[in-house]
């Protein structure tokens, strides 16, 4: 079974400043990866997502990831923040398991607040 | 299409009574997914659907916990004899069938069990 770490659970940032949160998740092929924003009392939006090809994915809201196999890593970065960010992001990957069944297994989730 | 649809928004029941929720997923999705959210915490995954066929529901934590999809669209869960601890935020995601596909969430039902 597949399952997502995200190492980080509280980052601060100022605001202008770069970001990146970090993801790593453990699946014996490859995974379809997610990244998902949450502000708070809300559903999950998603940002960006990585099926196949060119392992750096552009997403909304200036965000992008870079999908590395070698470290079954699929990191979230933004060049630069701004407050409007502050929310808390999930890692998720989806795999196909047995008998067409779909698993879409999230992380415990990055906070992200930012300092005006 | 309004996206996912969850009702209702909150919901505050008292311990031992049965609480059902609903979720309109987005029209042409045959995919519906339940998870479970409690504070500071990921969601976590309960069951899904595959059109009306329910294809994983051993994840769903007790046997008072049960969901429905009658006709392929809609889907209702149910928790009965609510504990305290069922307290938290009830997701629905909806998305089309095949790997390559992303899963669209609603805003969930917040449930608090007093």
């Amino acid at each position: 079974a597949q399952s997502v770490t995200q190492p980080d659970i509280h980052i601060t940032v100022s605001e202008g400043a770069s970001l990146e949160l970090r993801c790593n998740y453990s699946y014996g092929a490859t995974p379809y990866l997610f990244w998902y924003v949450q502000s708070p009392g809300q559903g999950l939006q998603l940002l960006l997502k990585y099926f196949s090809g060119d392992t750096l994915v552009q997403g909304i809201k200036g965000f992008e990831a870079e999908f590395k196999r070698s470290q079954s890593s699929f990191n979230l970065r933004k060049p630069s923040v701004h407050w409007s960010d502050a929310a808390e992001y999930f890692c998720a990957v989806g795999a196909l398991e047995g008998a067409g069944s779909y698993q879409l297994t999230f992380g415990k989730g990055t906070k992200l607040s930012v300092i005006p | 299409d309004t996206g996912v649809s969850q009702d209702p928004r909150h919901k505050i029941t008292k311990r031992g009574q049965n609480v059902t929720f609903r979720c309109d997923p987005i029209s042409e999705h045959n995919r519906l997914y339940w998870y479970r959210q409690t504070l500071g915490q990921g969601p976590e995954f309960l069951t899904y659907f595959q059109n009306e066929a329910q294809l994983e529901k051993s994840r769903l934590l007790s046997d008072r916990f049960s969901a429905e999809r009658p006709k392929g669209s809609f889907s209702t869960l149910e928790i009965q004899r609510t504990e305290q601890g069922d307290s938290a935020m009830y997701l629905c995601a909806s998305s089309l069938i095949g790997g390559r596909t992303e899963a669209f969430f609603g805003q969930g039902t917040r449930l608090t069990v007093v």
